[in-house]
């Protein structure tokens, strides 16, 4: 099955900064990759997702994708405040429907 | 915008007691979806459907059952809760199953079993 990690568990930056949070997978064939954002006592939700190899960017999120290295990264310019929360990865195998989550990496935005 | 509400938001329960979690979206979603999530684990799946009537096995299904009534509700059912069960549950629902999805989250329900 797939296996994803991602890194750093916790991060803080202050604010106005870059925040850079990354995930591996298992593999290459992996049809998807999405990224969720969970806030305290709340349920996860989808901020970004990318299907083939390169890079996506909507407003302040780019991720990238890079299938040979079983690499993605998500970055956050100017960070806020507001986007302290647990970074959640998701991965998709081609053939299988099933989302594989990573453990998450927590993310503060200092003032 | 999709919308799943879960109750009960919070429940102590003793070990071999019963529990069922509830699940209902309105969103007119085919595909629901039952999740735990504890520390260093991330989101497990431990059931989902893709309609009413129909259920499928996830990653770890020992010691839970479910059952999915109608398109809108999905239930959990623990009928010999353990202490390994306790951990915070998440409902989720997508129009489609498969990688393309964005799934919707409920609010997760927070469950004790001592």
């Amino acid at each position: 099955q797939e296996k994803v990690q991602q890194s750093p568990e916790s991060l803080i930056v202050p604010e106005g900064a870059m925040s850079s949070l990354n995930c591996t997978f298992s593999n290459s064939a992996s049809q998807s990759i999405w990224w969720y954002q969970q806030h305290p006592g709340k349920g996860p939700e989808a901020l970004i997702s990318i299907f083939s190899n390169g890079n996506k960017k909507e407003g302040r999120l780019t991720v990238y994708l890079n299938r040979a290295s079983l690499h993605v990264s998500l970055h956050i310019r100017d960070s806020q405040p507001s986007d302290s929360a647990v970074y959640l990865c998701a991965v998709a195998s081609s053939g299988s429907w099933q989302l594989i989550f990573g453990s998450g990496t927590q993310l503060t935005v200092m003032p | 915008e999709a919308a799943v509400t879960q109750s009960p938001r919070n429940k102590v329960t003793v070990t071999g007691g019963n529990v069922t979690l509830s699940c209902r979206q309105t969103n007119s979603h085919n595909y629901m979806y039952w999740y735990r999530q504890d520390t260093g684990h991330g989101l497990r799946l431990i059931h989902y459907s893709y309609g009413a009537g129909n259920l499928q096995i996830g990653d770890v299904p020992d010691g839970y059952k479910a059952t999915r009534t109608t398109q809108e509700d999905f239930f959990l059912l623990l009928e010999l809760a353990s202490p390994s069960q306790t951990s915070l549950y998440f409902c989720a629902s997508s129009g489609t199953g498969g990688a393309l999805a964005e799934q919707f989250f409920g609010p997760g329900t927070r469950l004790t079993v001592l």
